[in-house]
């Protein structure tokens, strides 16, 4: 079975940093892009970034660039998102999704939408 | 930048039709994909490239395309229908990923 397992809530102190984590299984994590979404109190999705593990290439929403740093340990399968400095705005549920896709004998493609999902991590940032 | 507009609320009584529309500009729509979430839920995916429907998913989901709106077409809504319903799309560049604002489905 295919599943995107997230690291449990969090509860931090503006200006504090914070890394959480997605980790992967039952697919091979290298070939299948790895996105990130927020998702604000009572709010909608927005679409954070994504990486391909396999070489760490790295997209940014630009209204998030530099605010938040994506990353992937393609040996333990486990892609993260991470703050220096948190704020009271960055409360909200981080989803990790994968890019859907596919591989041939020869060569991986890959789909602009996300099929499967993690189970969401509650980041909670107050004084 | 390129954005999705969709209602912020549709209401149906079960077994009518729902709609949700969403409205790409400015630049050429690329393809849609509908995601539905429940409250405390992970999103799914329930409708991809416009009008296909991922395997699992009910008939009664369908999607359609006219021009820069896409159509989510829930028919026969039942109360589990009841739920957020976003589109998501990418910019002409396939870089930047785009949700709209989400649509709540009241089953009255």
């Amino acid at each position: 079975e295919v599943q995107l397992v997230q690291s449990g809530a969090e509860v931090k102190e503006p200006g504090e940093s914070l890394k959480i984590s997605c980790k992967g299984s039952g697919y091979t994590f290298t070939t299948y892009w790895i996105g990130w979404v927020r998702q604000m109190p009572g709010k909608g999705l927005e679409w954070m970034g994504i990486i391909y593990p396999g070489d760490s290439e790295t997209k940014y929403s630009p209204s998030l660039q530099g605010q938040v740093t994506i990353s992937a340990d393609k040996a333990i399968s486990t892609a993260y998102l991470q703050w220096s400095s948190l704020k009271a705005s960055d409360t909200a549920i981080y989803y990790c999704a994968r890019r859907a896709g596919y591989c041939s004998s020869s060569n991986c493609y890959s789909f602009y939408y996300m099929d499967v999902w993690g189970n969401g991590t509650t980041v909670t940032v107050s004084s | 930048s390129y954005e999705l507009t969709q209602p912020p609320s549709v209401s149906v009584s079960p077994g009518q039709t729902a709609r949700i529309t969403c409205s790409a500009g400015p630049v050429p729509k690329q393809y849609a994909y509908w995601y539905q979430q429940k409250p405390g839920q992970a999103p799914v995916l329930v409708i991809y490239k416009d009008i296909e429907r991922p395997s699992g998913i009910p008939e009664r989901f369908s999607g359609f395309s006219s021009g820069t709106t896409v159509t989510l077409i829930i028919s026969g809504v039942q109360a589990e229908d009841e739920a957020d319903y976003y589109c998501q799309s990418v910019d002409s560049s396939g870089t930047f990923w785009v949700f709209g604002g989400g649509t709540k489905l009241t089953v009255l």
